[in-house]
């Protein structure tokens, strides 16, 4: 149980062309999906928080407009990388939490974007 | 804040020897302790966990206990294997309030296993 999965799992883009990666629970509805952003040999930096049905909290630093975040629904959360630079290049990772206190987060297997 | 602190890596061991990775932290009220494990090129998995204080997490031959009054939540395991050369991360999460289910992460630390 406790499944997340993302798609792609890797994706090479042009500069200025956007991006999409899902991100789906597939055995739980996850009222609470995240993203994260990891360099290598760093830990994971959390970019936003999404709800299904509302609009995502994104942390300070991170631009709204150029990581767009969708959560349609209880199963389904999708990162657009709008107008990718080469800087964006980096292993995008999403989690899902089934609203539990104290609930572990559920991670994908990670998204390789690379930007050329 | 909240904030995770982990022992500096990495750390290299042979194969069958003893393993402690260390685990700090700083928090306001009652938060859960996890321990996650993340393969080369692949995303976190959750190891272990702890929702609160004197809980032991166990899995897969790891162990931690969630220690209040040091404010530790130390990954141990008794014989390590090759197959456990990873990154690991401790982490915790406070429920309350509008950082509902937030990780907040530790540095990670890069376990290497010899044969």
């Amino acid at each position: 149980g406790a499944v997340v999965s993302q798609h792609p799992s890797r994706v090479i883009c042009k500069s200025g062309t956007s991006v999409k990666i899902e991100c789906r629970s597939l055995d739980f509805q996850a009222t609470t999906m995240f993203w994260y952003r990891q360099f290598p040999k760093q830990s994971l930096m959390l970019m936003a928080t999404s709800n299904e049905g509302s609009k995502a909290t994104y942390e300070q630093g991170v631009e709204k407009d150029k990581f767009l975040i969708n959560h349609a629904s209880l199963t389904l959360s999708t990162l657009t990388v709008t107008s990718a630079h080469p800087e964006d290049s980096s292993f995008y990772i999403c989690s899902a939490i089934g609203g539990l206190a104290g609930e572990a987060q559920y991670f994908g297997p990670g998204t390789r974007l690379t930007v050329t | 804040g909240d904030s995770v602190t982990q022992m500096e890596g990495p750390v290299t061991l042979s194969e069958e020897a003893f393993l402690t990775i260390n685990c700090t932290y700083t928090a306001t009220g009652y938060p859960s302790l996890f321990w996650y494990v993340q393969y080369p090129g692949e995303g976190l998995q959750l190891l272990l966990k702890a929702t609160k204080a004197d809980d032991k997490g166990s899995n897969k031959g790891f162990e931690a206990t969630y220690r209040k009054e040091t404010t530790s939540f130390h990954l141990e395991k008794g014989s390590v294997q090759v197959s456990d050369s990873a990154v690991y991360f401790c982490a915790l999460s406070n429920a309350g309030g509008t950082s509902y289910g937030k990780l907040t992460f530790g540095q990670g630390t890069i376990l290497t296993v010899h044969p």
